[in-house]
Order: structure tokens, then C-alpha cells, then sequence
């Protein structure tokens, strides 16, 4: 089946340390996203990309960067991790359209910042 | 700014009872709104979705419903069973891109 994979599943770290989170998607969808997700807050928009050559900043994207190596690939980076960046990180995968399309999501990625 | 209210935070429900989430939207550009499951430990499982053309949409034993005047939509559980423990996530699109997500409700449907 056509899936969304994250890659690593869980990872801690420390303070200051460079850490890369991956997906790649099956799906044939143009479109991808990252979400951090927060007890009691939902899903927060970090990065979105349309296409391998567009790139846009969500509702919280300071202190990440994102990379969108293919239109299967799409990374996210926290160049310098601090703690209260500490979440569940997920992608997720929607296929384009004239109208809003329903969005699919990886497994997660559980990151701790000691 | 836009955003999505989401209410109750918790619901516990007798299995067999029926469980209703409702959310309020601010941006009246929206016109899709999806809802989705996430079990504990996996993904945002999408459950069911409107478009604002529509007002009520069923799949089995779950509806949504929609009033775009009070923009206002709300998931509907009928006959709950245990597997429907979890938490469910509404979100509203006032942009193509741009899904806005309320904050979640833990449903715990007791035996």
C-alpha cells in the first residue's frame, strides 16, 4: 500500500545538537507537510511544500529548516535542538486539487531534547 | 486570527451510548473540514470529512454535520464500542494549503 514513512520513529538528544528528521511518501502526492504535535495544543504547521522548488513557512517554523530532495523526500532539521522543541513530529502527504484535499500522516516522530 | 475550538477536552461514554464532539471555526473562507482518530501511539487516521455544500454526511455509525452560519460542525459516534477510544482531531481549511486543527478530545468509551 501507498504509505508516508518517517524516519527515525524515536530519538533523543541533546541541547545544541543538529538533528534531522526524514519522509518519504509512496503516495504520488505533490504535496507535503510538518506538523509538531503538543499535548493539548493539536497539530502545529512548521514547514509546507507544493513541489520540489516550493517552500513556505508555517505558523511555527522558527528554529527549523526543511529540504524537499525529491517529490517523494522531505526533511526537517533543528539546527541547534532545544529543549522545548521537545514533540511528536509528524508528515503528512495530500494530493493536489481545485479544493482542499484530505491529508495523510506518517507514524510520528517522538524527539526529547535532554 | 484563525482558529478552532474544540470541545469537550474528555468524554467518557457507556459502550453502546453515542458521543458528540463539536468545533467552531473563526475564518468563514473554510470549506472543507475533515475529522481524524488517532489512537494512542499512531497516526491521525482520517475518519470522515464535509465540504461546505453539504450539511450532515453519515458513514455507518459516524456523521458530521455542519451549520456554516454558526460556523459550527460536529462528529457524531452512534452504538460506541471500546475500539472507539481515542482521540479525535477536527480542523477547518480556510486556505488550499492551510488546515487549522483544534486541540483534540479524548474519548474514552467504558465496558
Amino acid at each position: 500500500d501507498a504509505d508516508v514513512t518517517q524516519t527515525p520513529r524515536n530519538r533523543i538528544t541533546k541541547t545544541g545538537k543538529r538533528i534531522m528528521l526524514e519522509c518519504s511518501q509512496t503516495k504520488g502526492h505533490d504535496r507535503m507537510y510538518w506538523y509538531r504535535q503538543d499535548p493539548g495544543l493539536g497539530l502545529r504547521l512548521i514547514y509546507y511544500s507544493f513541489d520540489v522548488k516550493d517552500i513556505n513557512k508555517g505558523e511555527i517554523s522558527d528554529g527549523y529548516s526543511v529540504s524537499r530532495q525529491a517529490q517523494a523526500k522531505f526533511s526537517l532539521s533543528l539546527e541547534s535542538a532545544i529543549p522545548n522543541q521537545t514533540a511528536l513530529y509528524f508528515c503528512a502527504t495530500s494530493d493536489t486539487g481545485d479544493s482542499n484535499q484530505p491529508q495523510h500522516f506518517g507514524d510520528g516522530t517522538r524527539l526529547s531534547i535532554l | 486570527g484563525e482558529n478552532v475550538e474544540q470541545h469537550p477536552s474528555t468524554l467518557s461514554v457507556q459502550e453502546g451510548d453515542s458521543a458528540v464532539i463539536k468545533c467552531t471555526y473563526s475564518d468563514s473562507a473554510s470549506n472543507y473540514f475533515p475529522w481524524y482518530k488517532q489512537e494512542l501511539g499512531k497516526r491521525p487516521q482520517l475518519i470522515i470529512d464535509i465540504r461546505s455544500n453539504v450539511g450532515e454526511k453519515k458513514d455507518q455509525r459516524i456523521a458530521v454535520t455542519l451549520n456554516k452560519t454558526a460556523k459550527h460542525f460536529s462528529l457524531h459516534i452512534t452504538e460506541t464500542q471500546p475500539e472507539d477510544s481515542a482521540v479525535y482531531f477536527c480542523a477547518a481549511t480556510p486556505g488550499t494549503y492551510k488546515y487549522i486543527f483544534g486541540t483534540g478530545t479524548r474519548l474514552k468509551v467504558l465496558a
